[in-house]
């Protein structure tokens, strides 16, 4: 299994919702990723999570708060988000920090 | 300066023609990847090329680290190879995947 899989592909929400993204991988991965873009930009990073742990937090509003309850899974809880907040949300990871990275399809978020 | 840079930024084809993409990159950046992002957003794996050659059907690529550049090259290009192509590269500095600014390819039918 090479995939990182991610849920929900779209979502709506209000700036008063408290929503998550999760991401999934089985490729025994312990570095994982989110990173966000906006149209026609590269991708940013937000957070890095190694063995589970933070390891790099991008400046990001205190309205993303990250998550890695195991070694498969990694969440991004999101609340009182703003309009300008709307983007596509990547997840990726690797099998190391330093190492090539996979990234899964996105989420895609409109805040309202 | 500039970490990892793109050429060119938009790039419009007929149906199997060839084409190169390159990408430059400082001396604190290594271990090159190259990313197609269809139009659903997905960002696909096609390289992961530190150094040297490889290829992988109609795609191949060469990255010369001491020159340090990297070439993507399309041959008989399809429909379905229209996106944004990304290449991306290591910071030693941060640890931090840094990208280019991305090529736009249309390939018309």
């Amino acid at each position: 299994d090479t995939e990182v899989t991610q849920t929900p592909k779209h979502l709506v929400m209000g700036m008063t919702n408290k929503k998550s993204l999760k991401c999934e991988q089985h490729m025994g991965h312990r570095a994982m990723y989110w990173y966000k873009q906006k149209a026609k930009k590269p991708p940013e990073l937000m957070f890095v999570y190694s063995y589970e742990k933070l390891s790099i937090n991008e400046s990001v509003p205190s309205r993303f708060s990250p998550e890695c309850p195991n070694s498969s899974l990694l969440n991004l809880h999101l609340h009182a988000l703003q309009p300008e907040d709307s983007a596509l949300y990547l997840c990726a990871s690797s099998i190391r920090d330093t190492y090539e990275q996979f990234f899964g399809p996105g989420t895609r978020l409109t805040v309202l | 300066g500039i970490q990892v840079e793109q050429s060119p930024p938009d790039l419009i084809l007929q149906e199997g023609a060839n084409s190169t993409l390159r990408c430059n990159f400082s001396d604190s950046v290594n271990n090159l990847q190259w990313f197609h992002q269809n139009p659903w957003g997905q960002l696909i794996n096609l390289f992961y090329i530190p150094s040297g050659t490889k290829q992988n059907g109609r795609l191949s690529a060469t990255t010369v680290a001491t020159e340090r550049y990297s070439l993507l090259y399309i041959s008989s290009s399809q429909t379905t190879d229209s996106g944004v192509y990304f290449c991306a590269g290591l910071s030693s500095n941060t640890g931090k995947l840094i990208f280019g600014q991305g090529t736009t390819l249309q390939v018309k039918p």
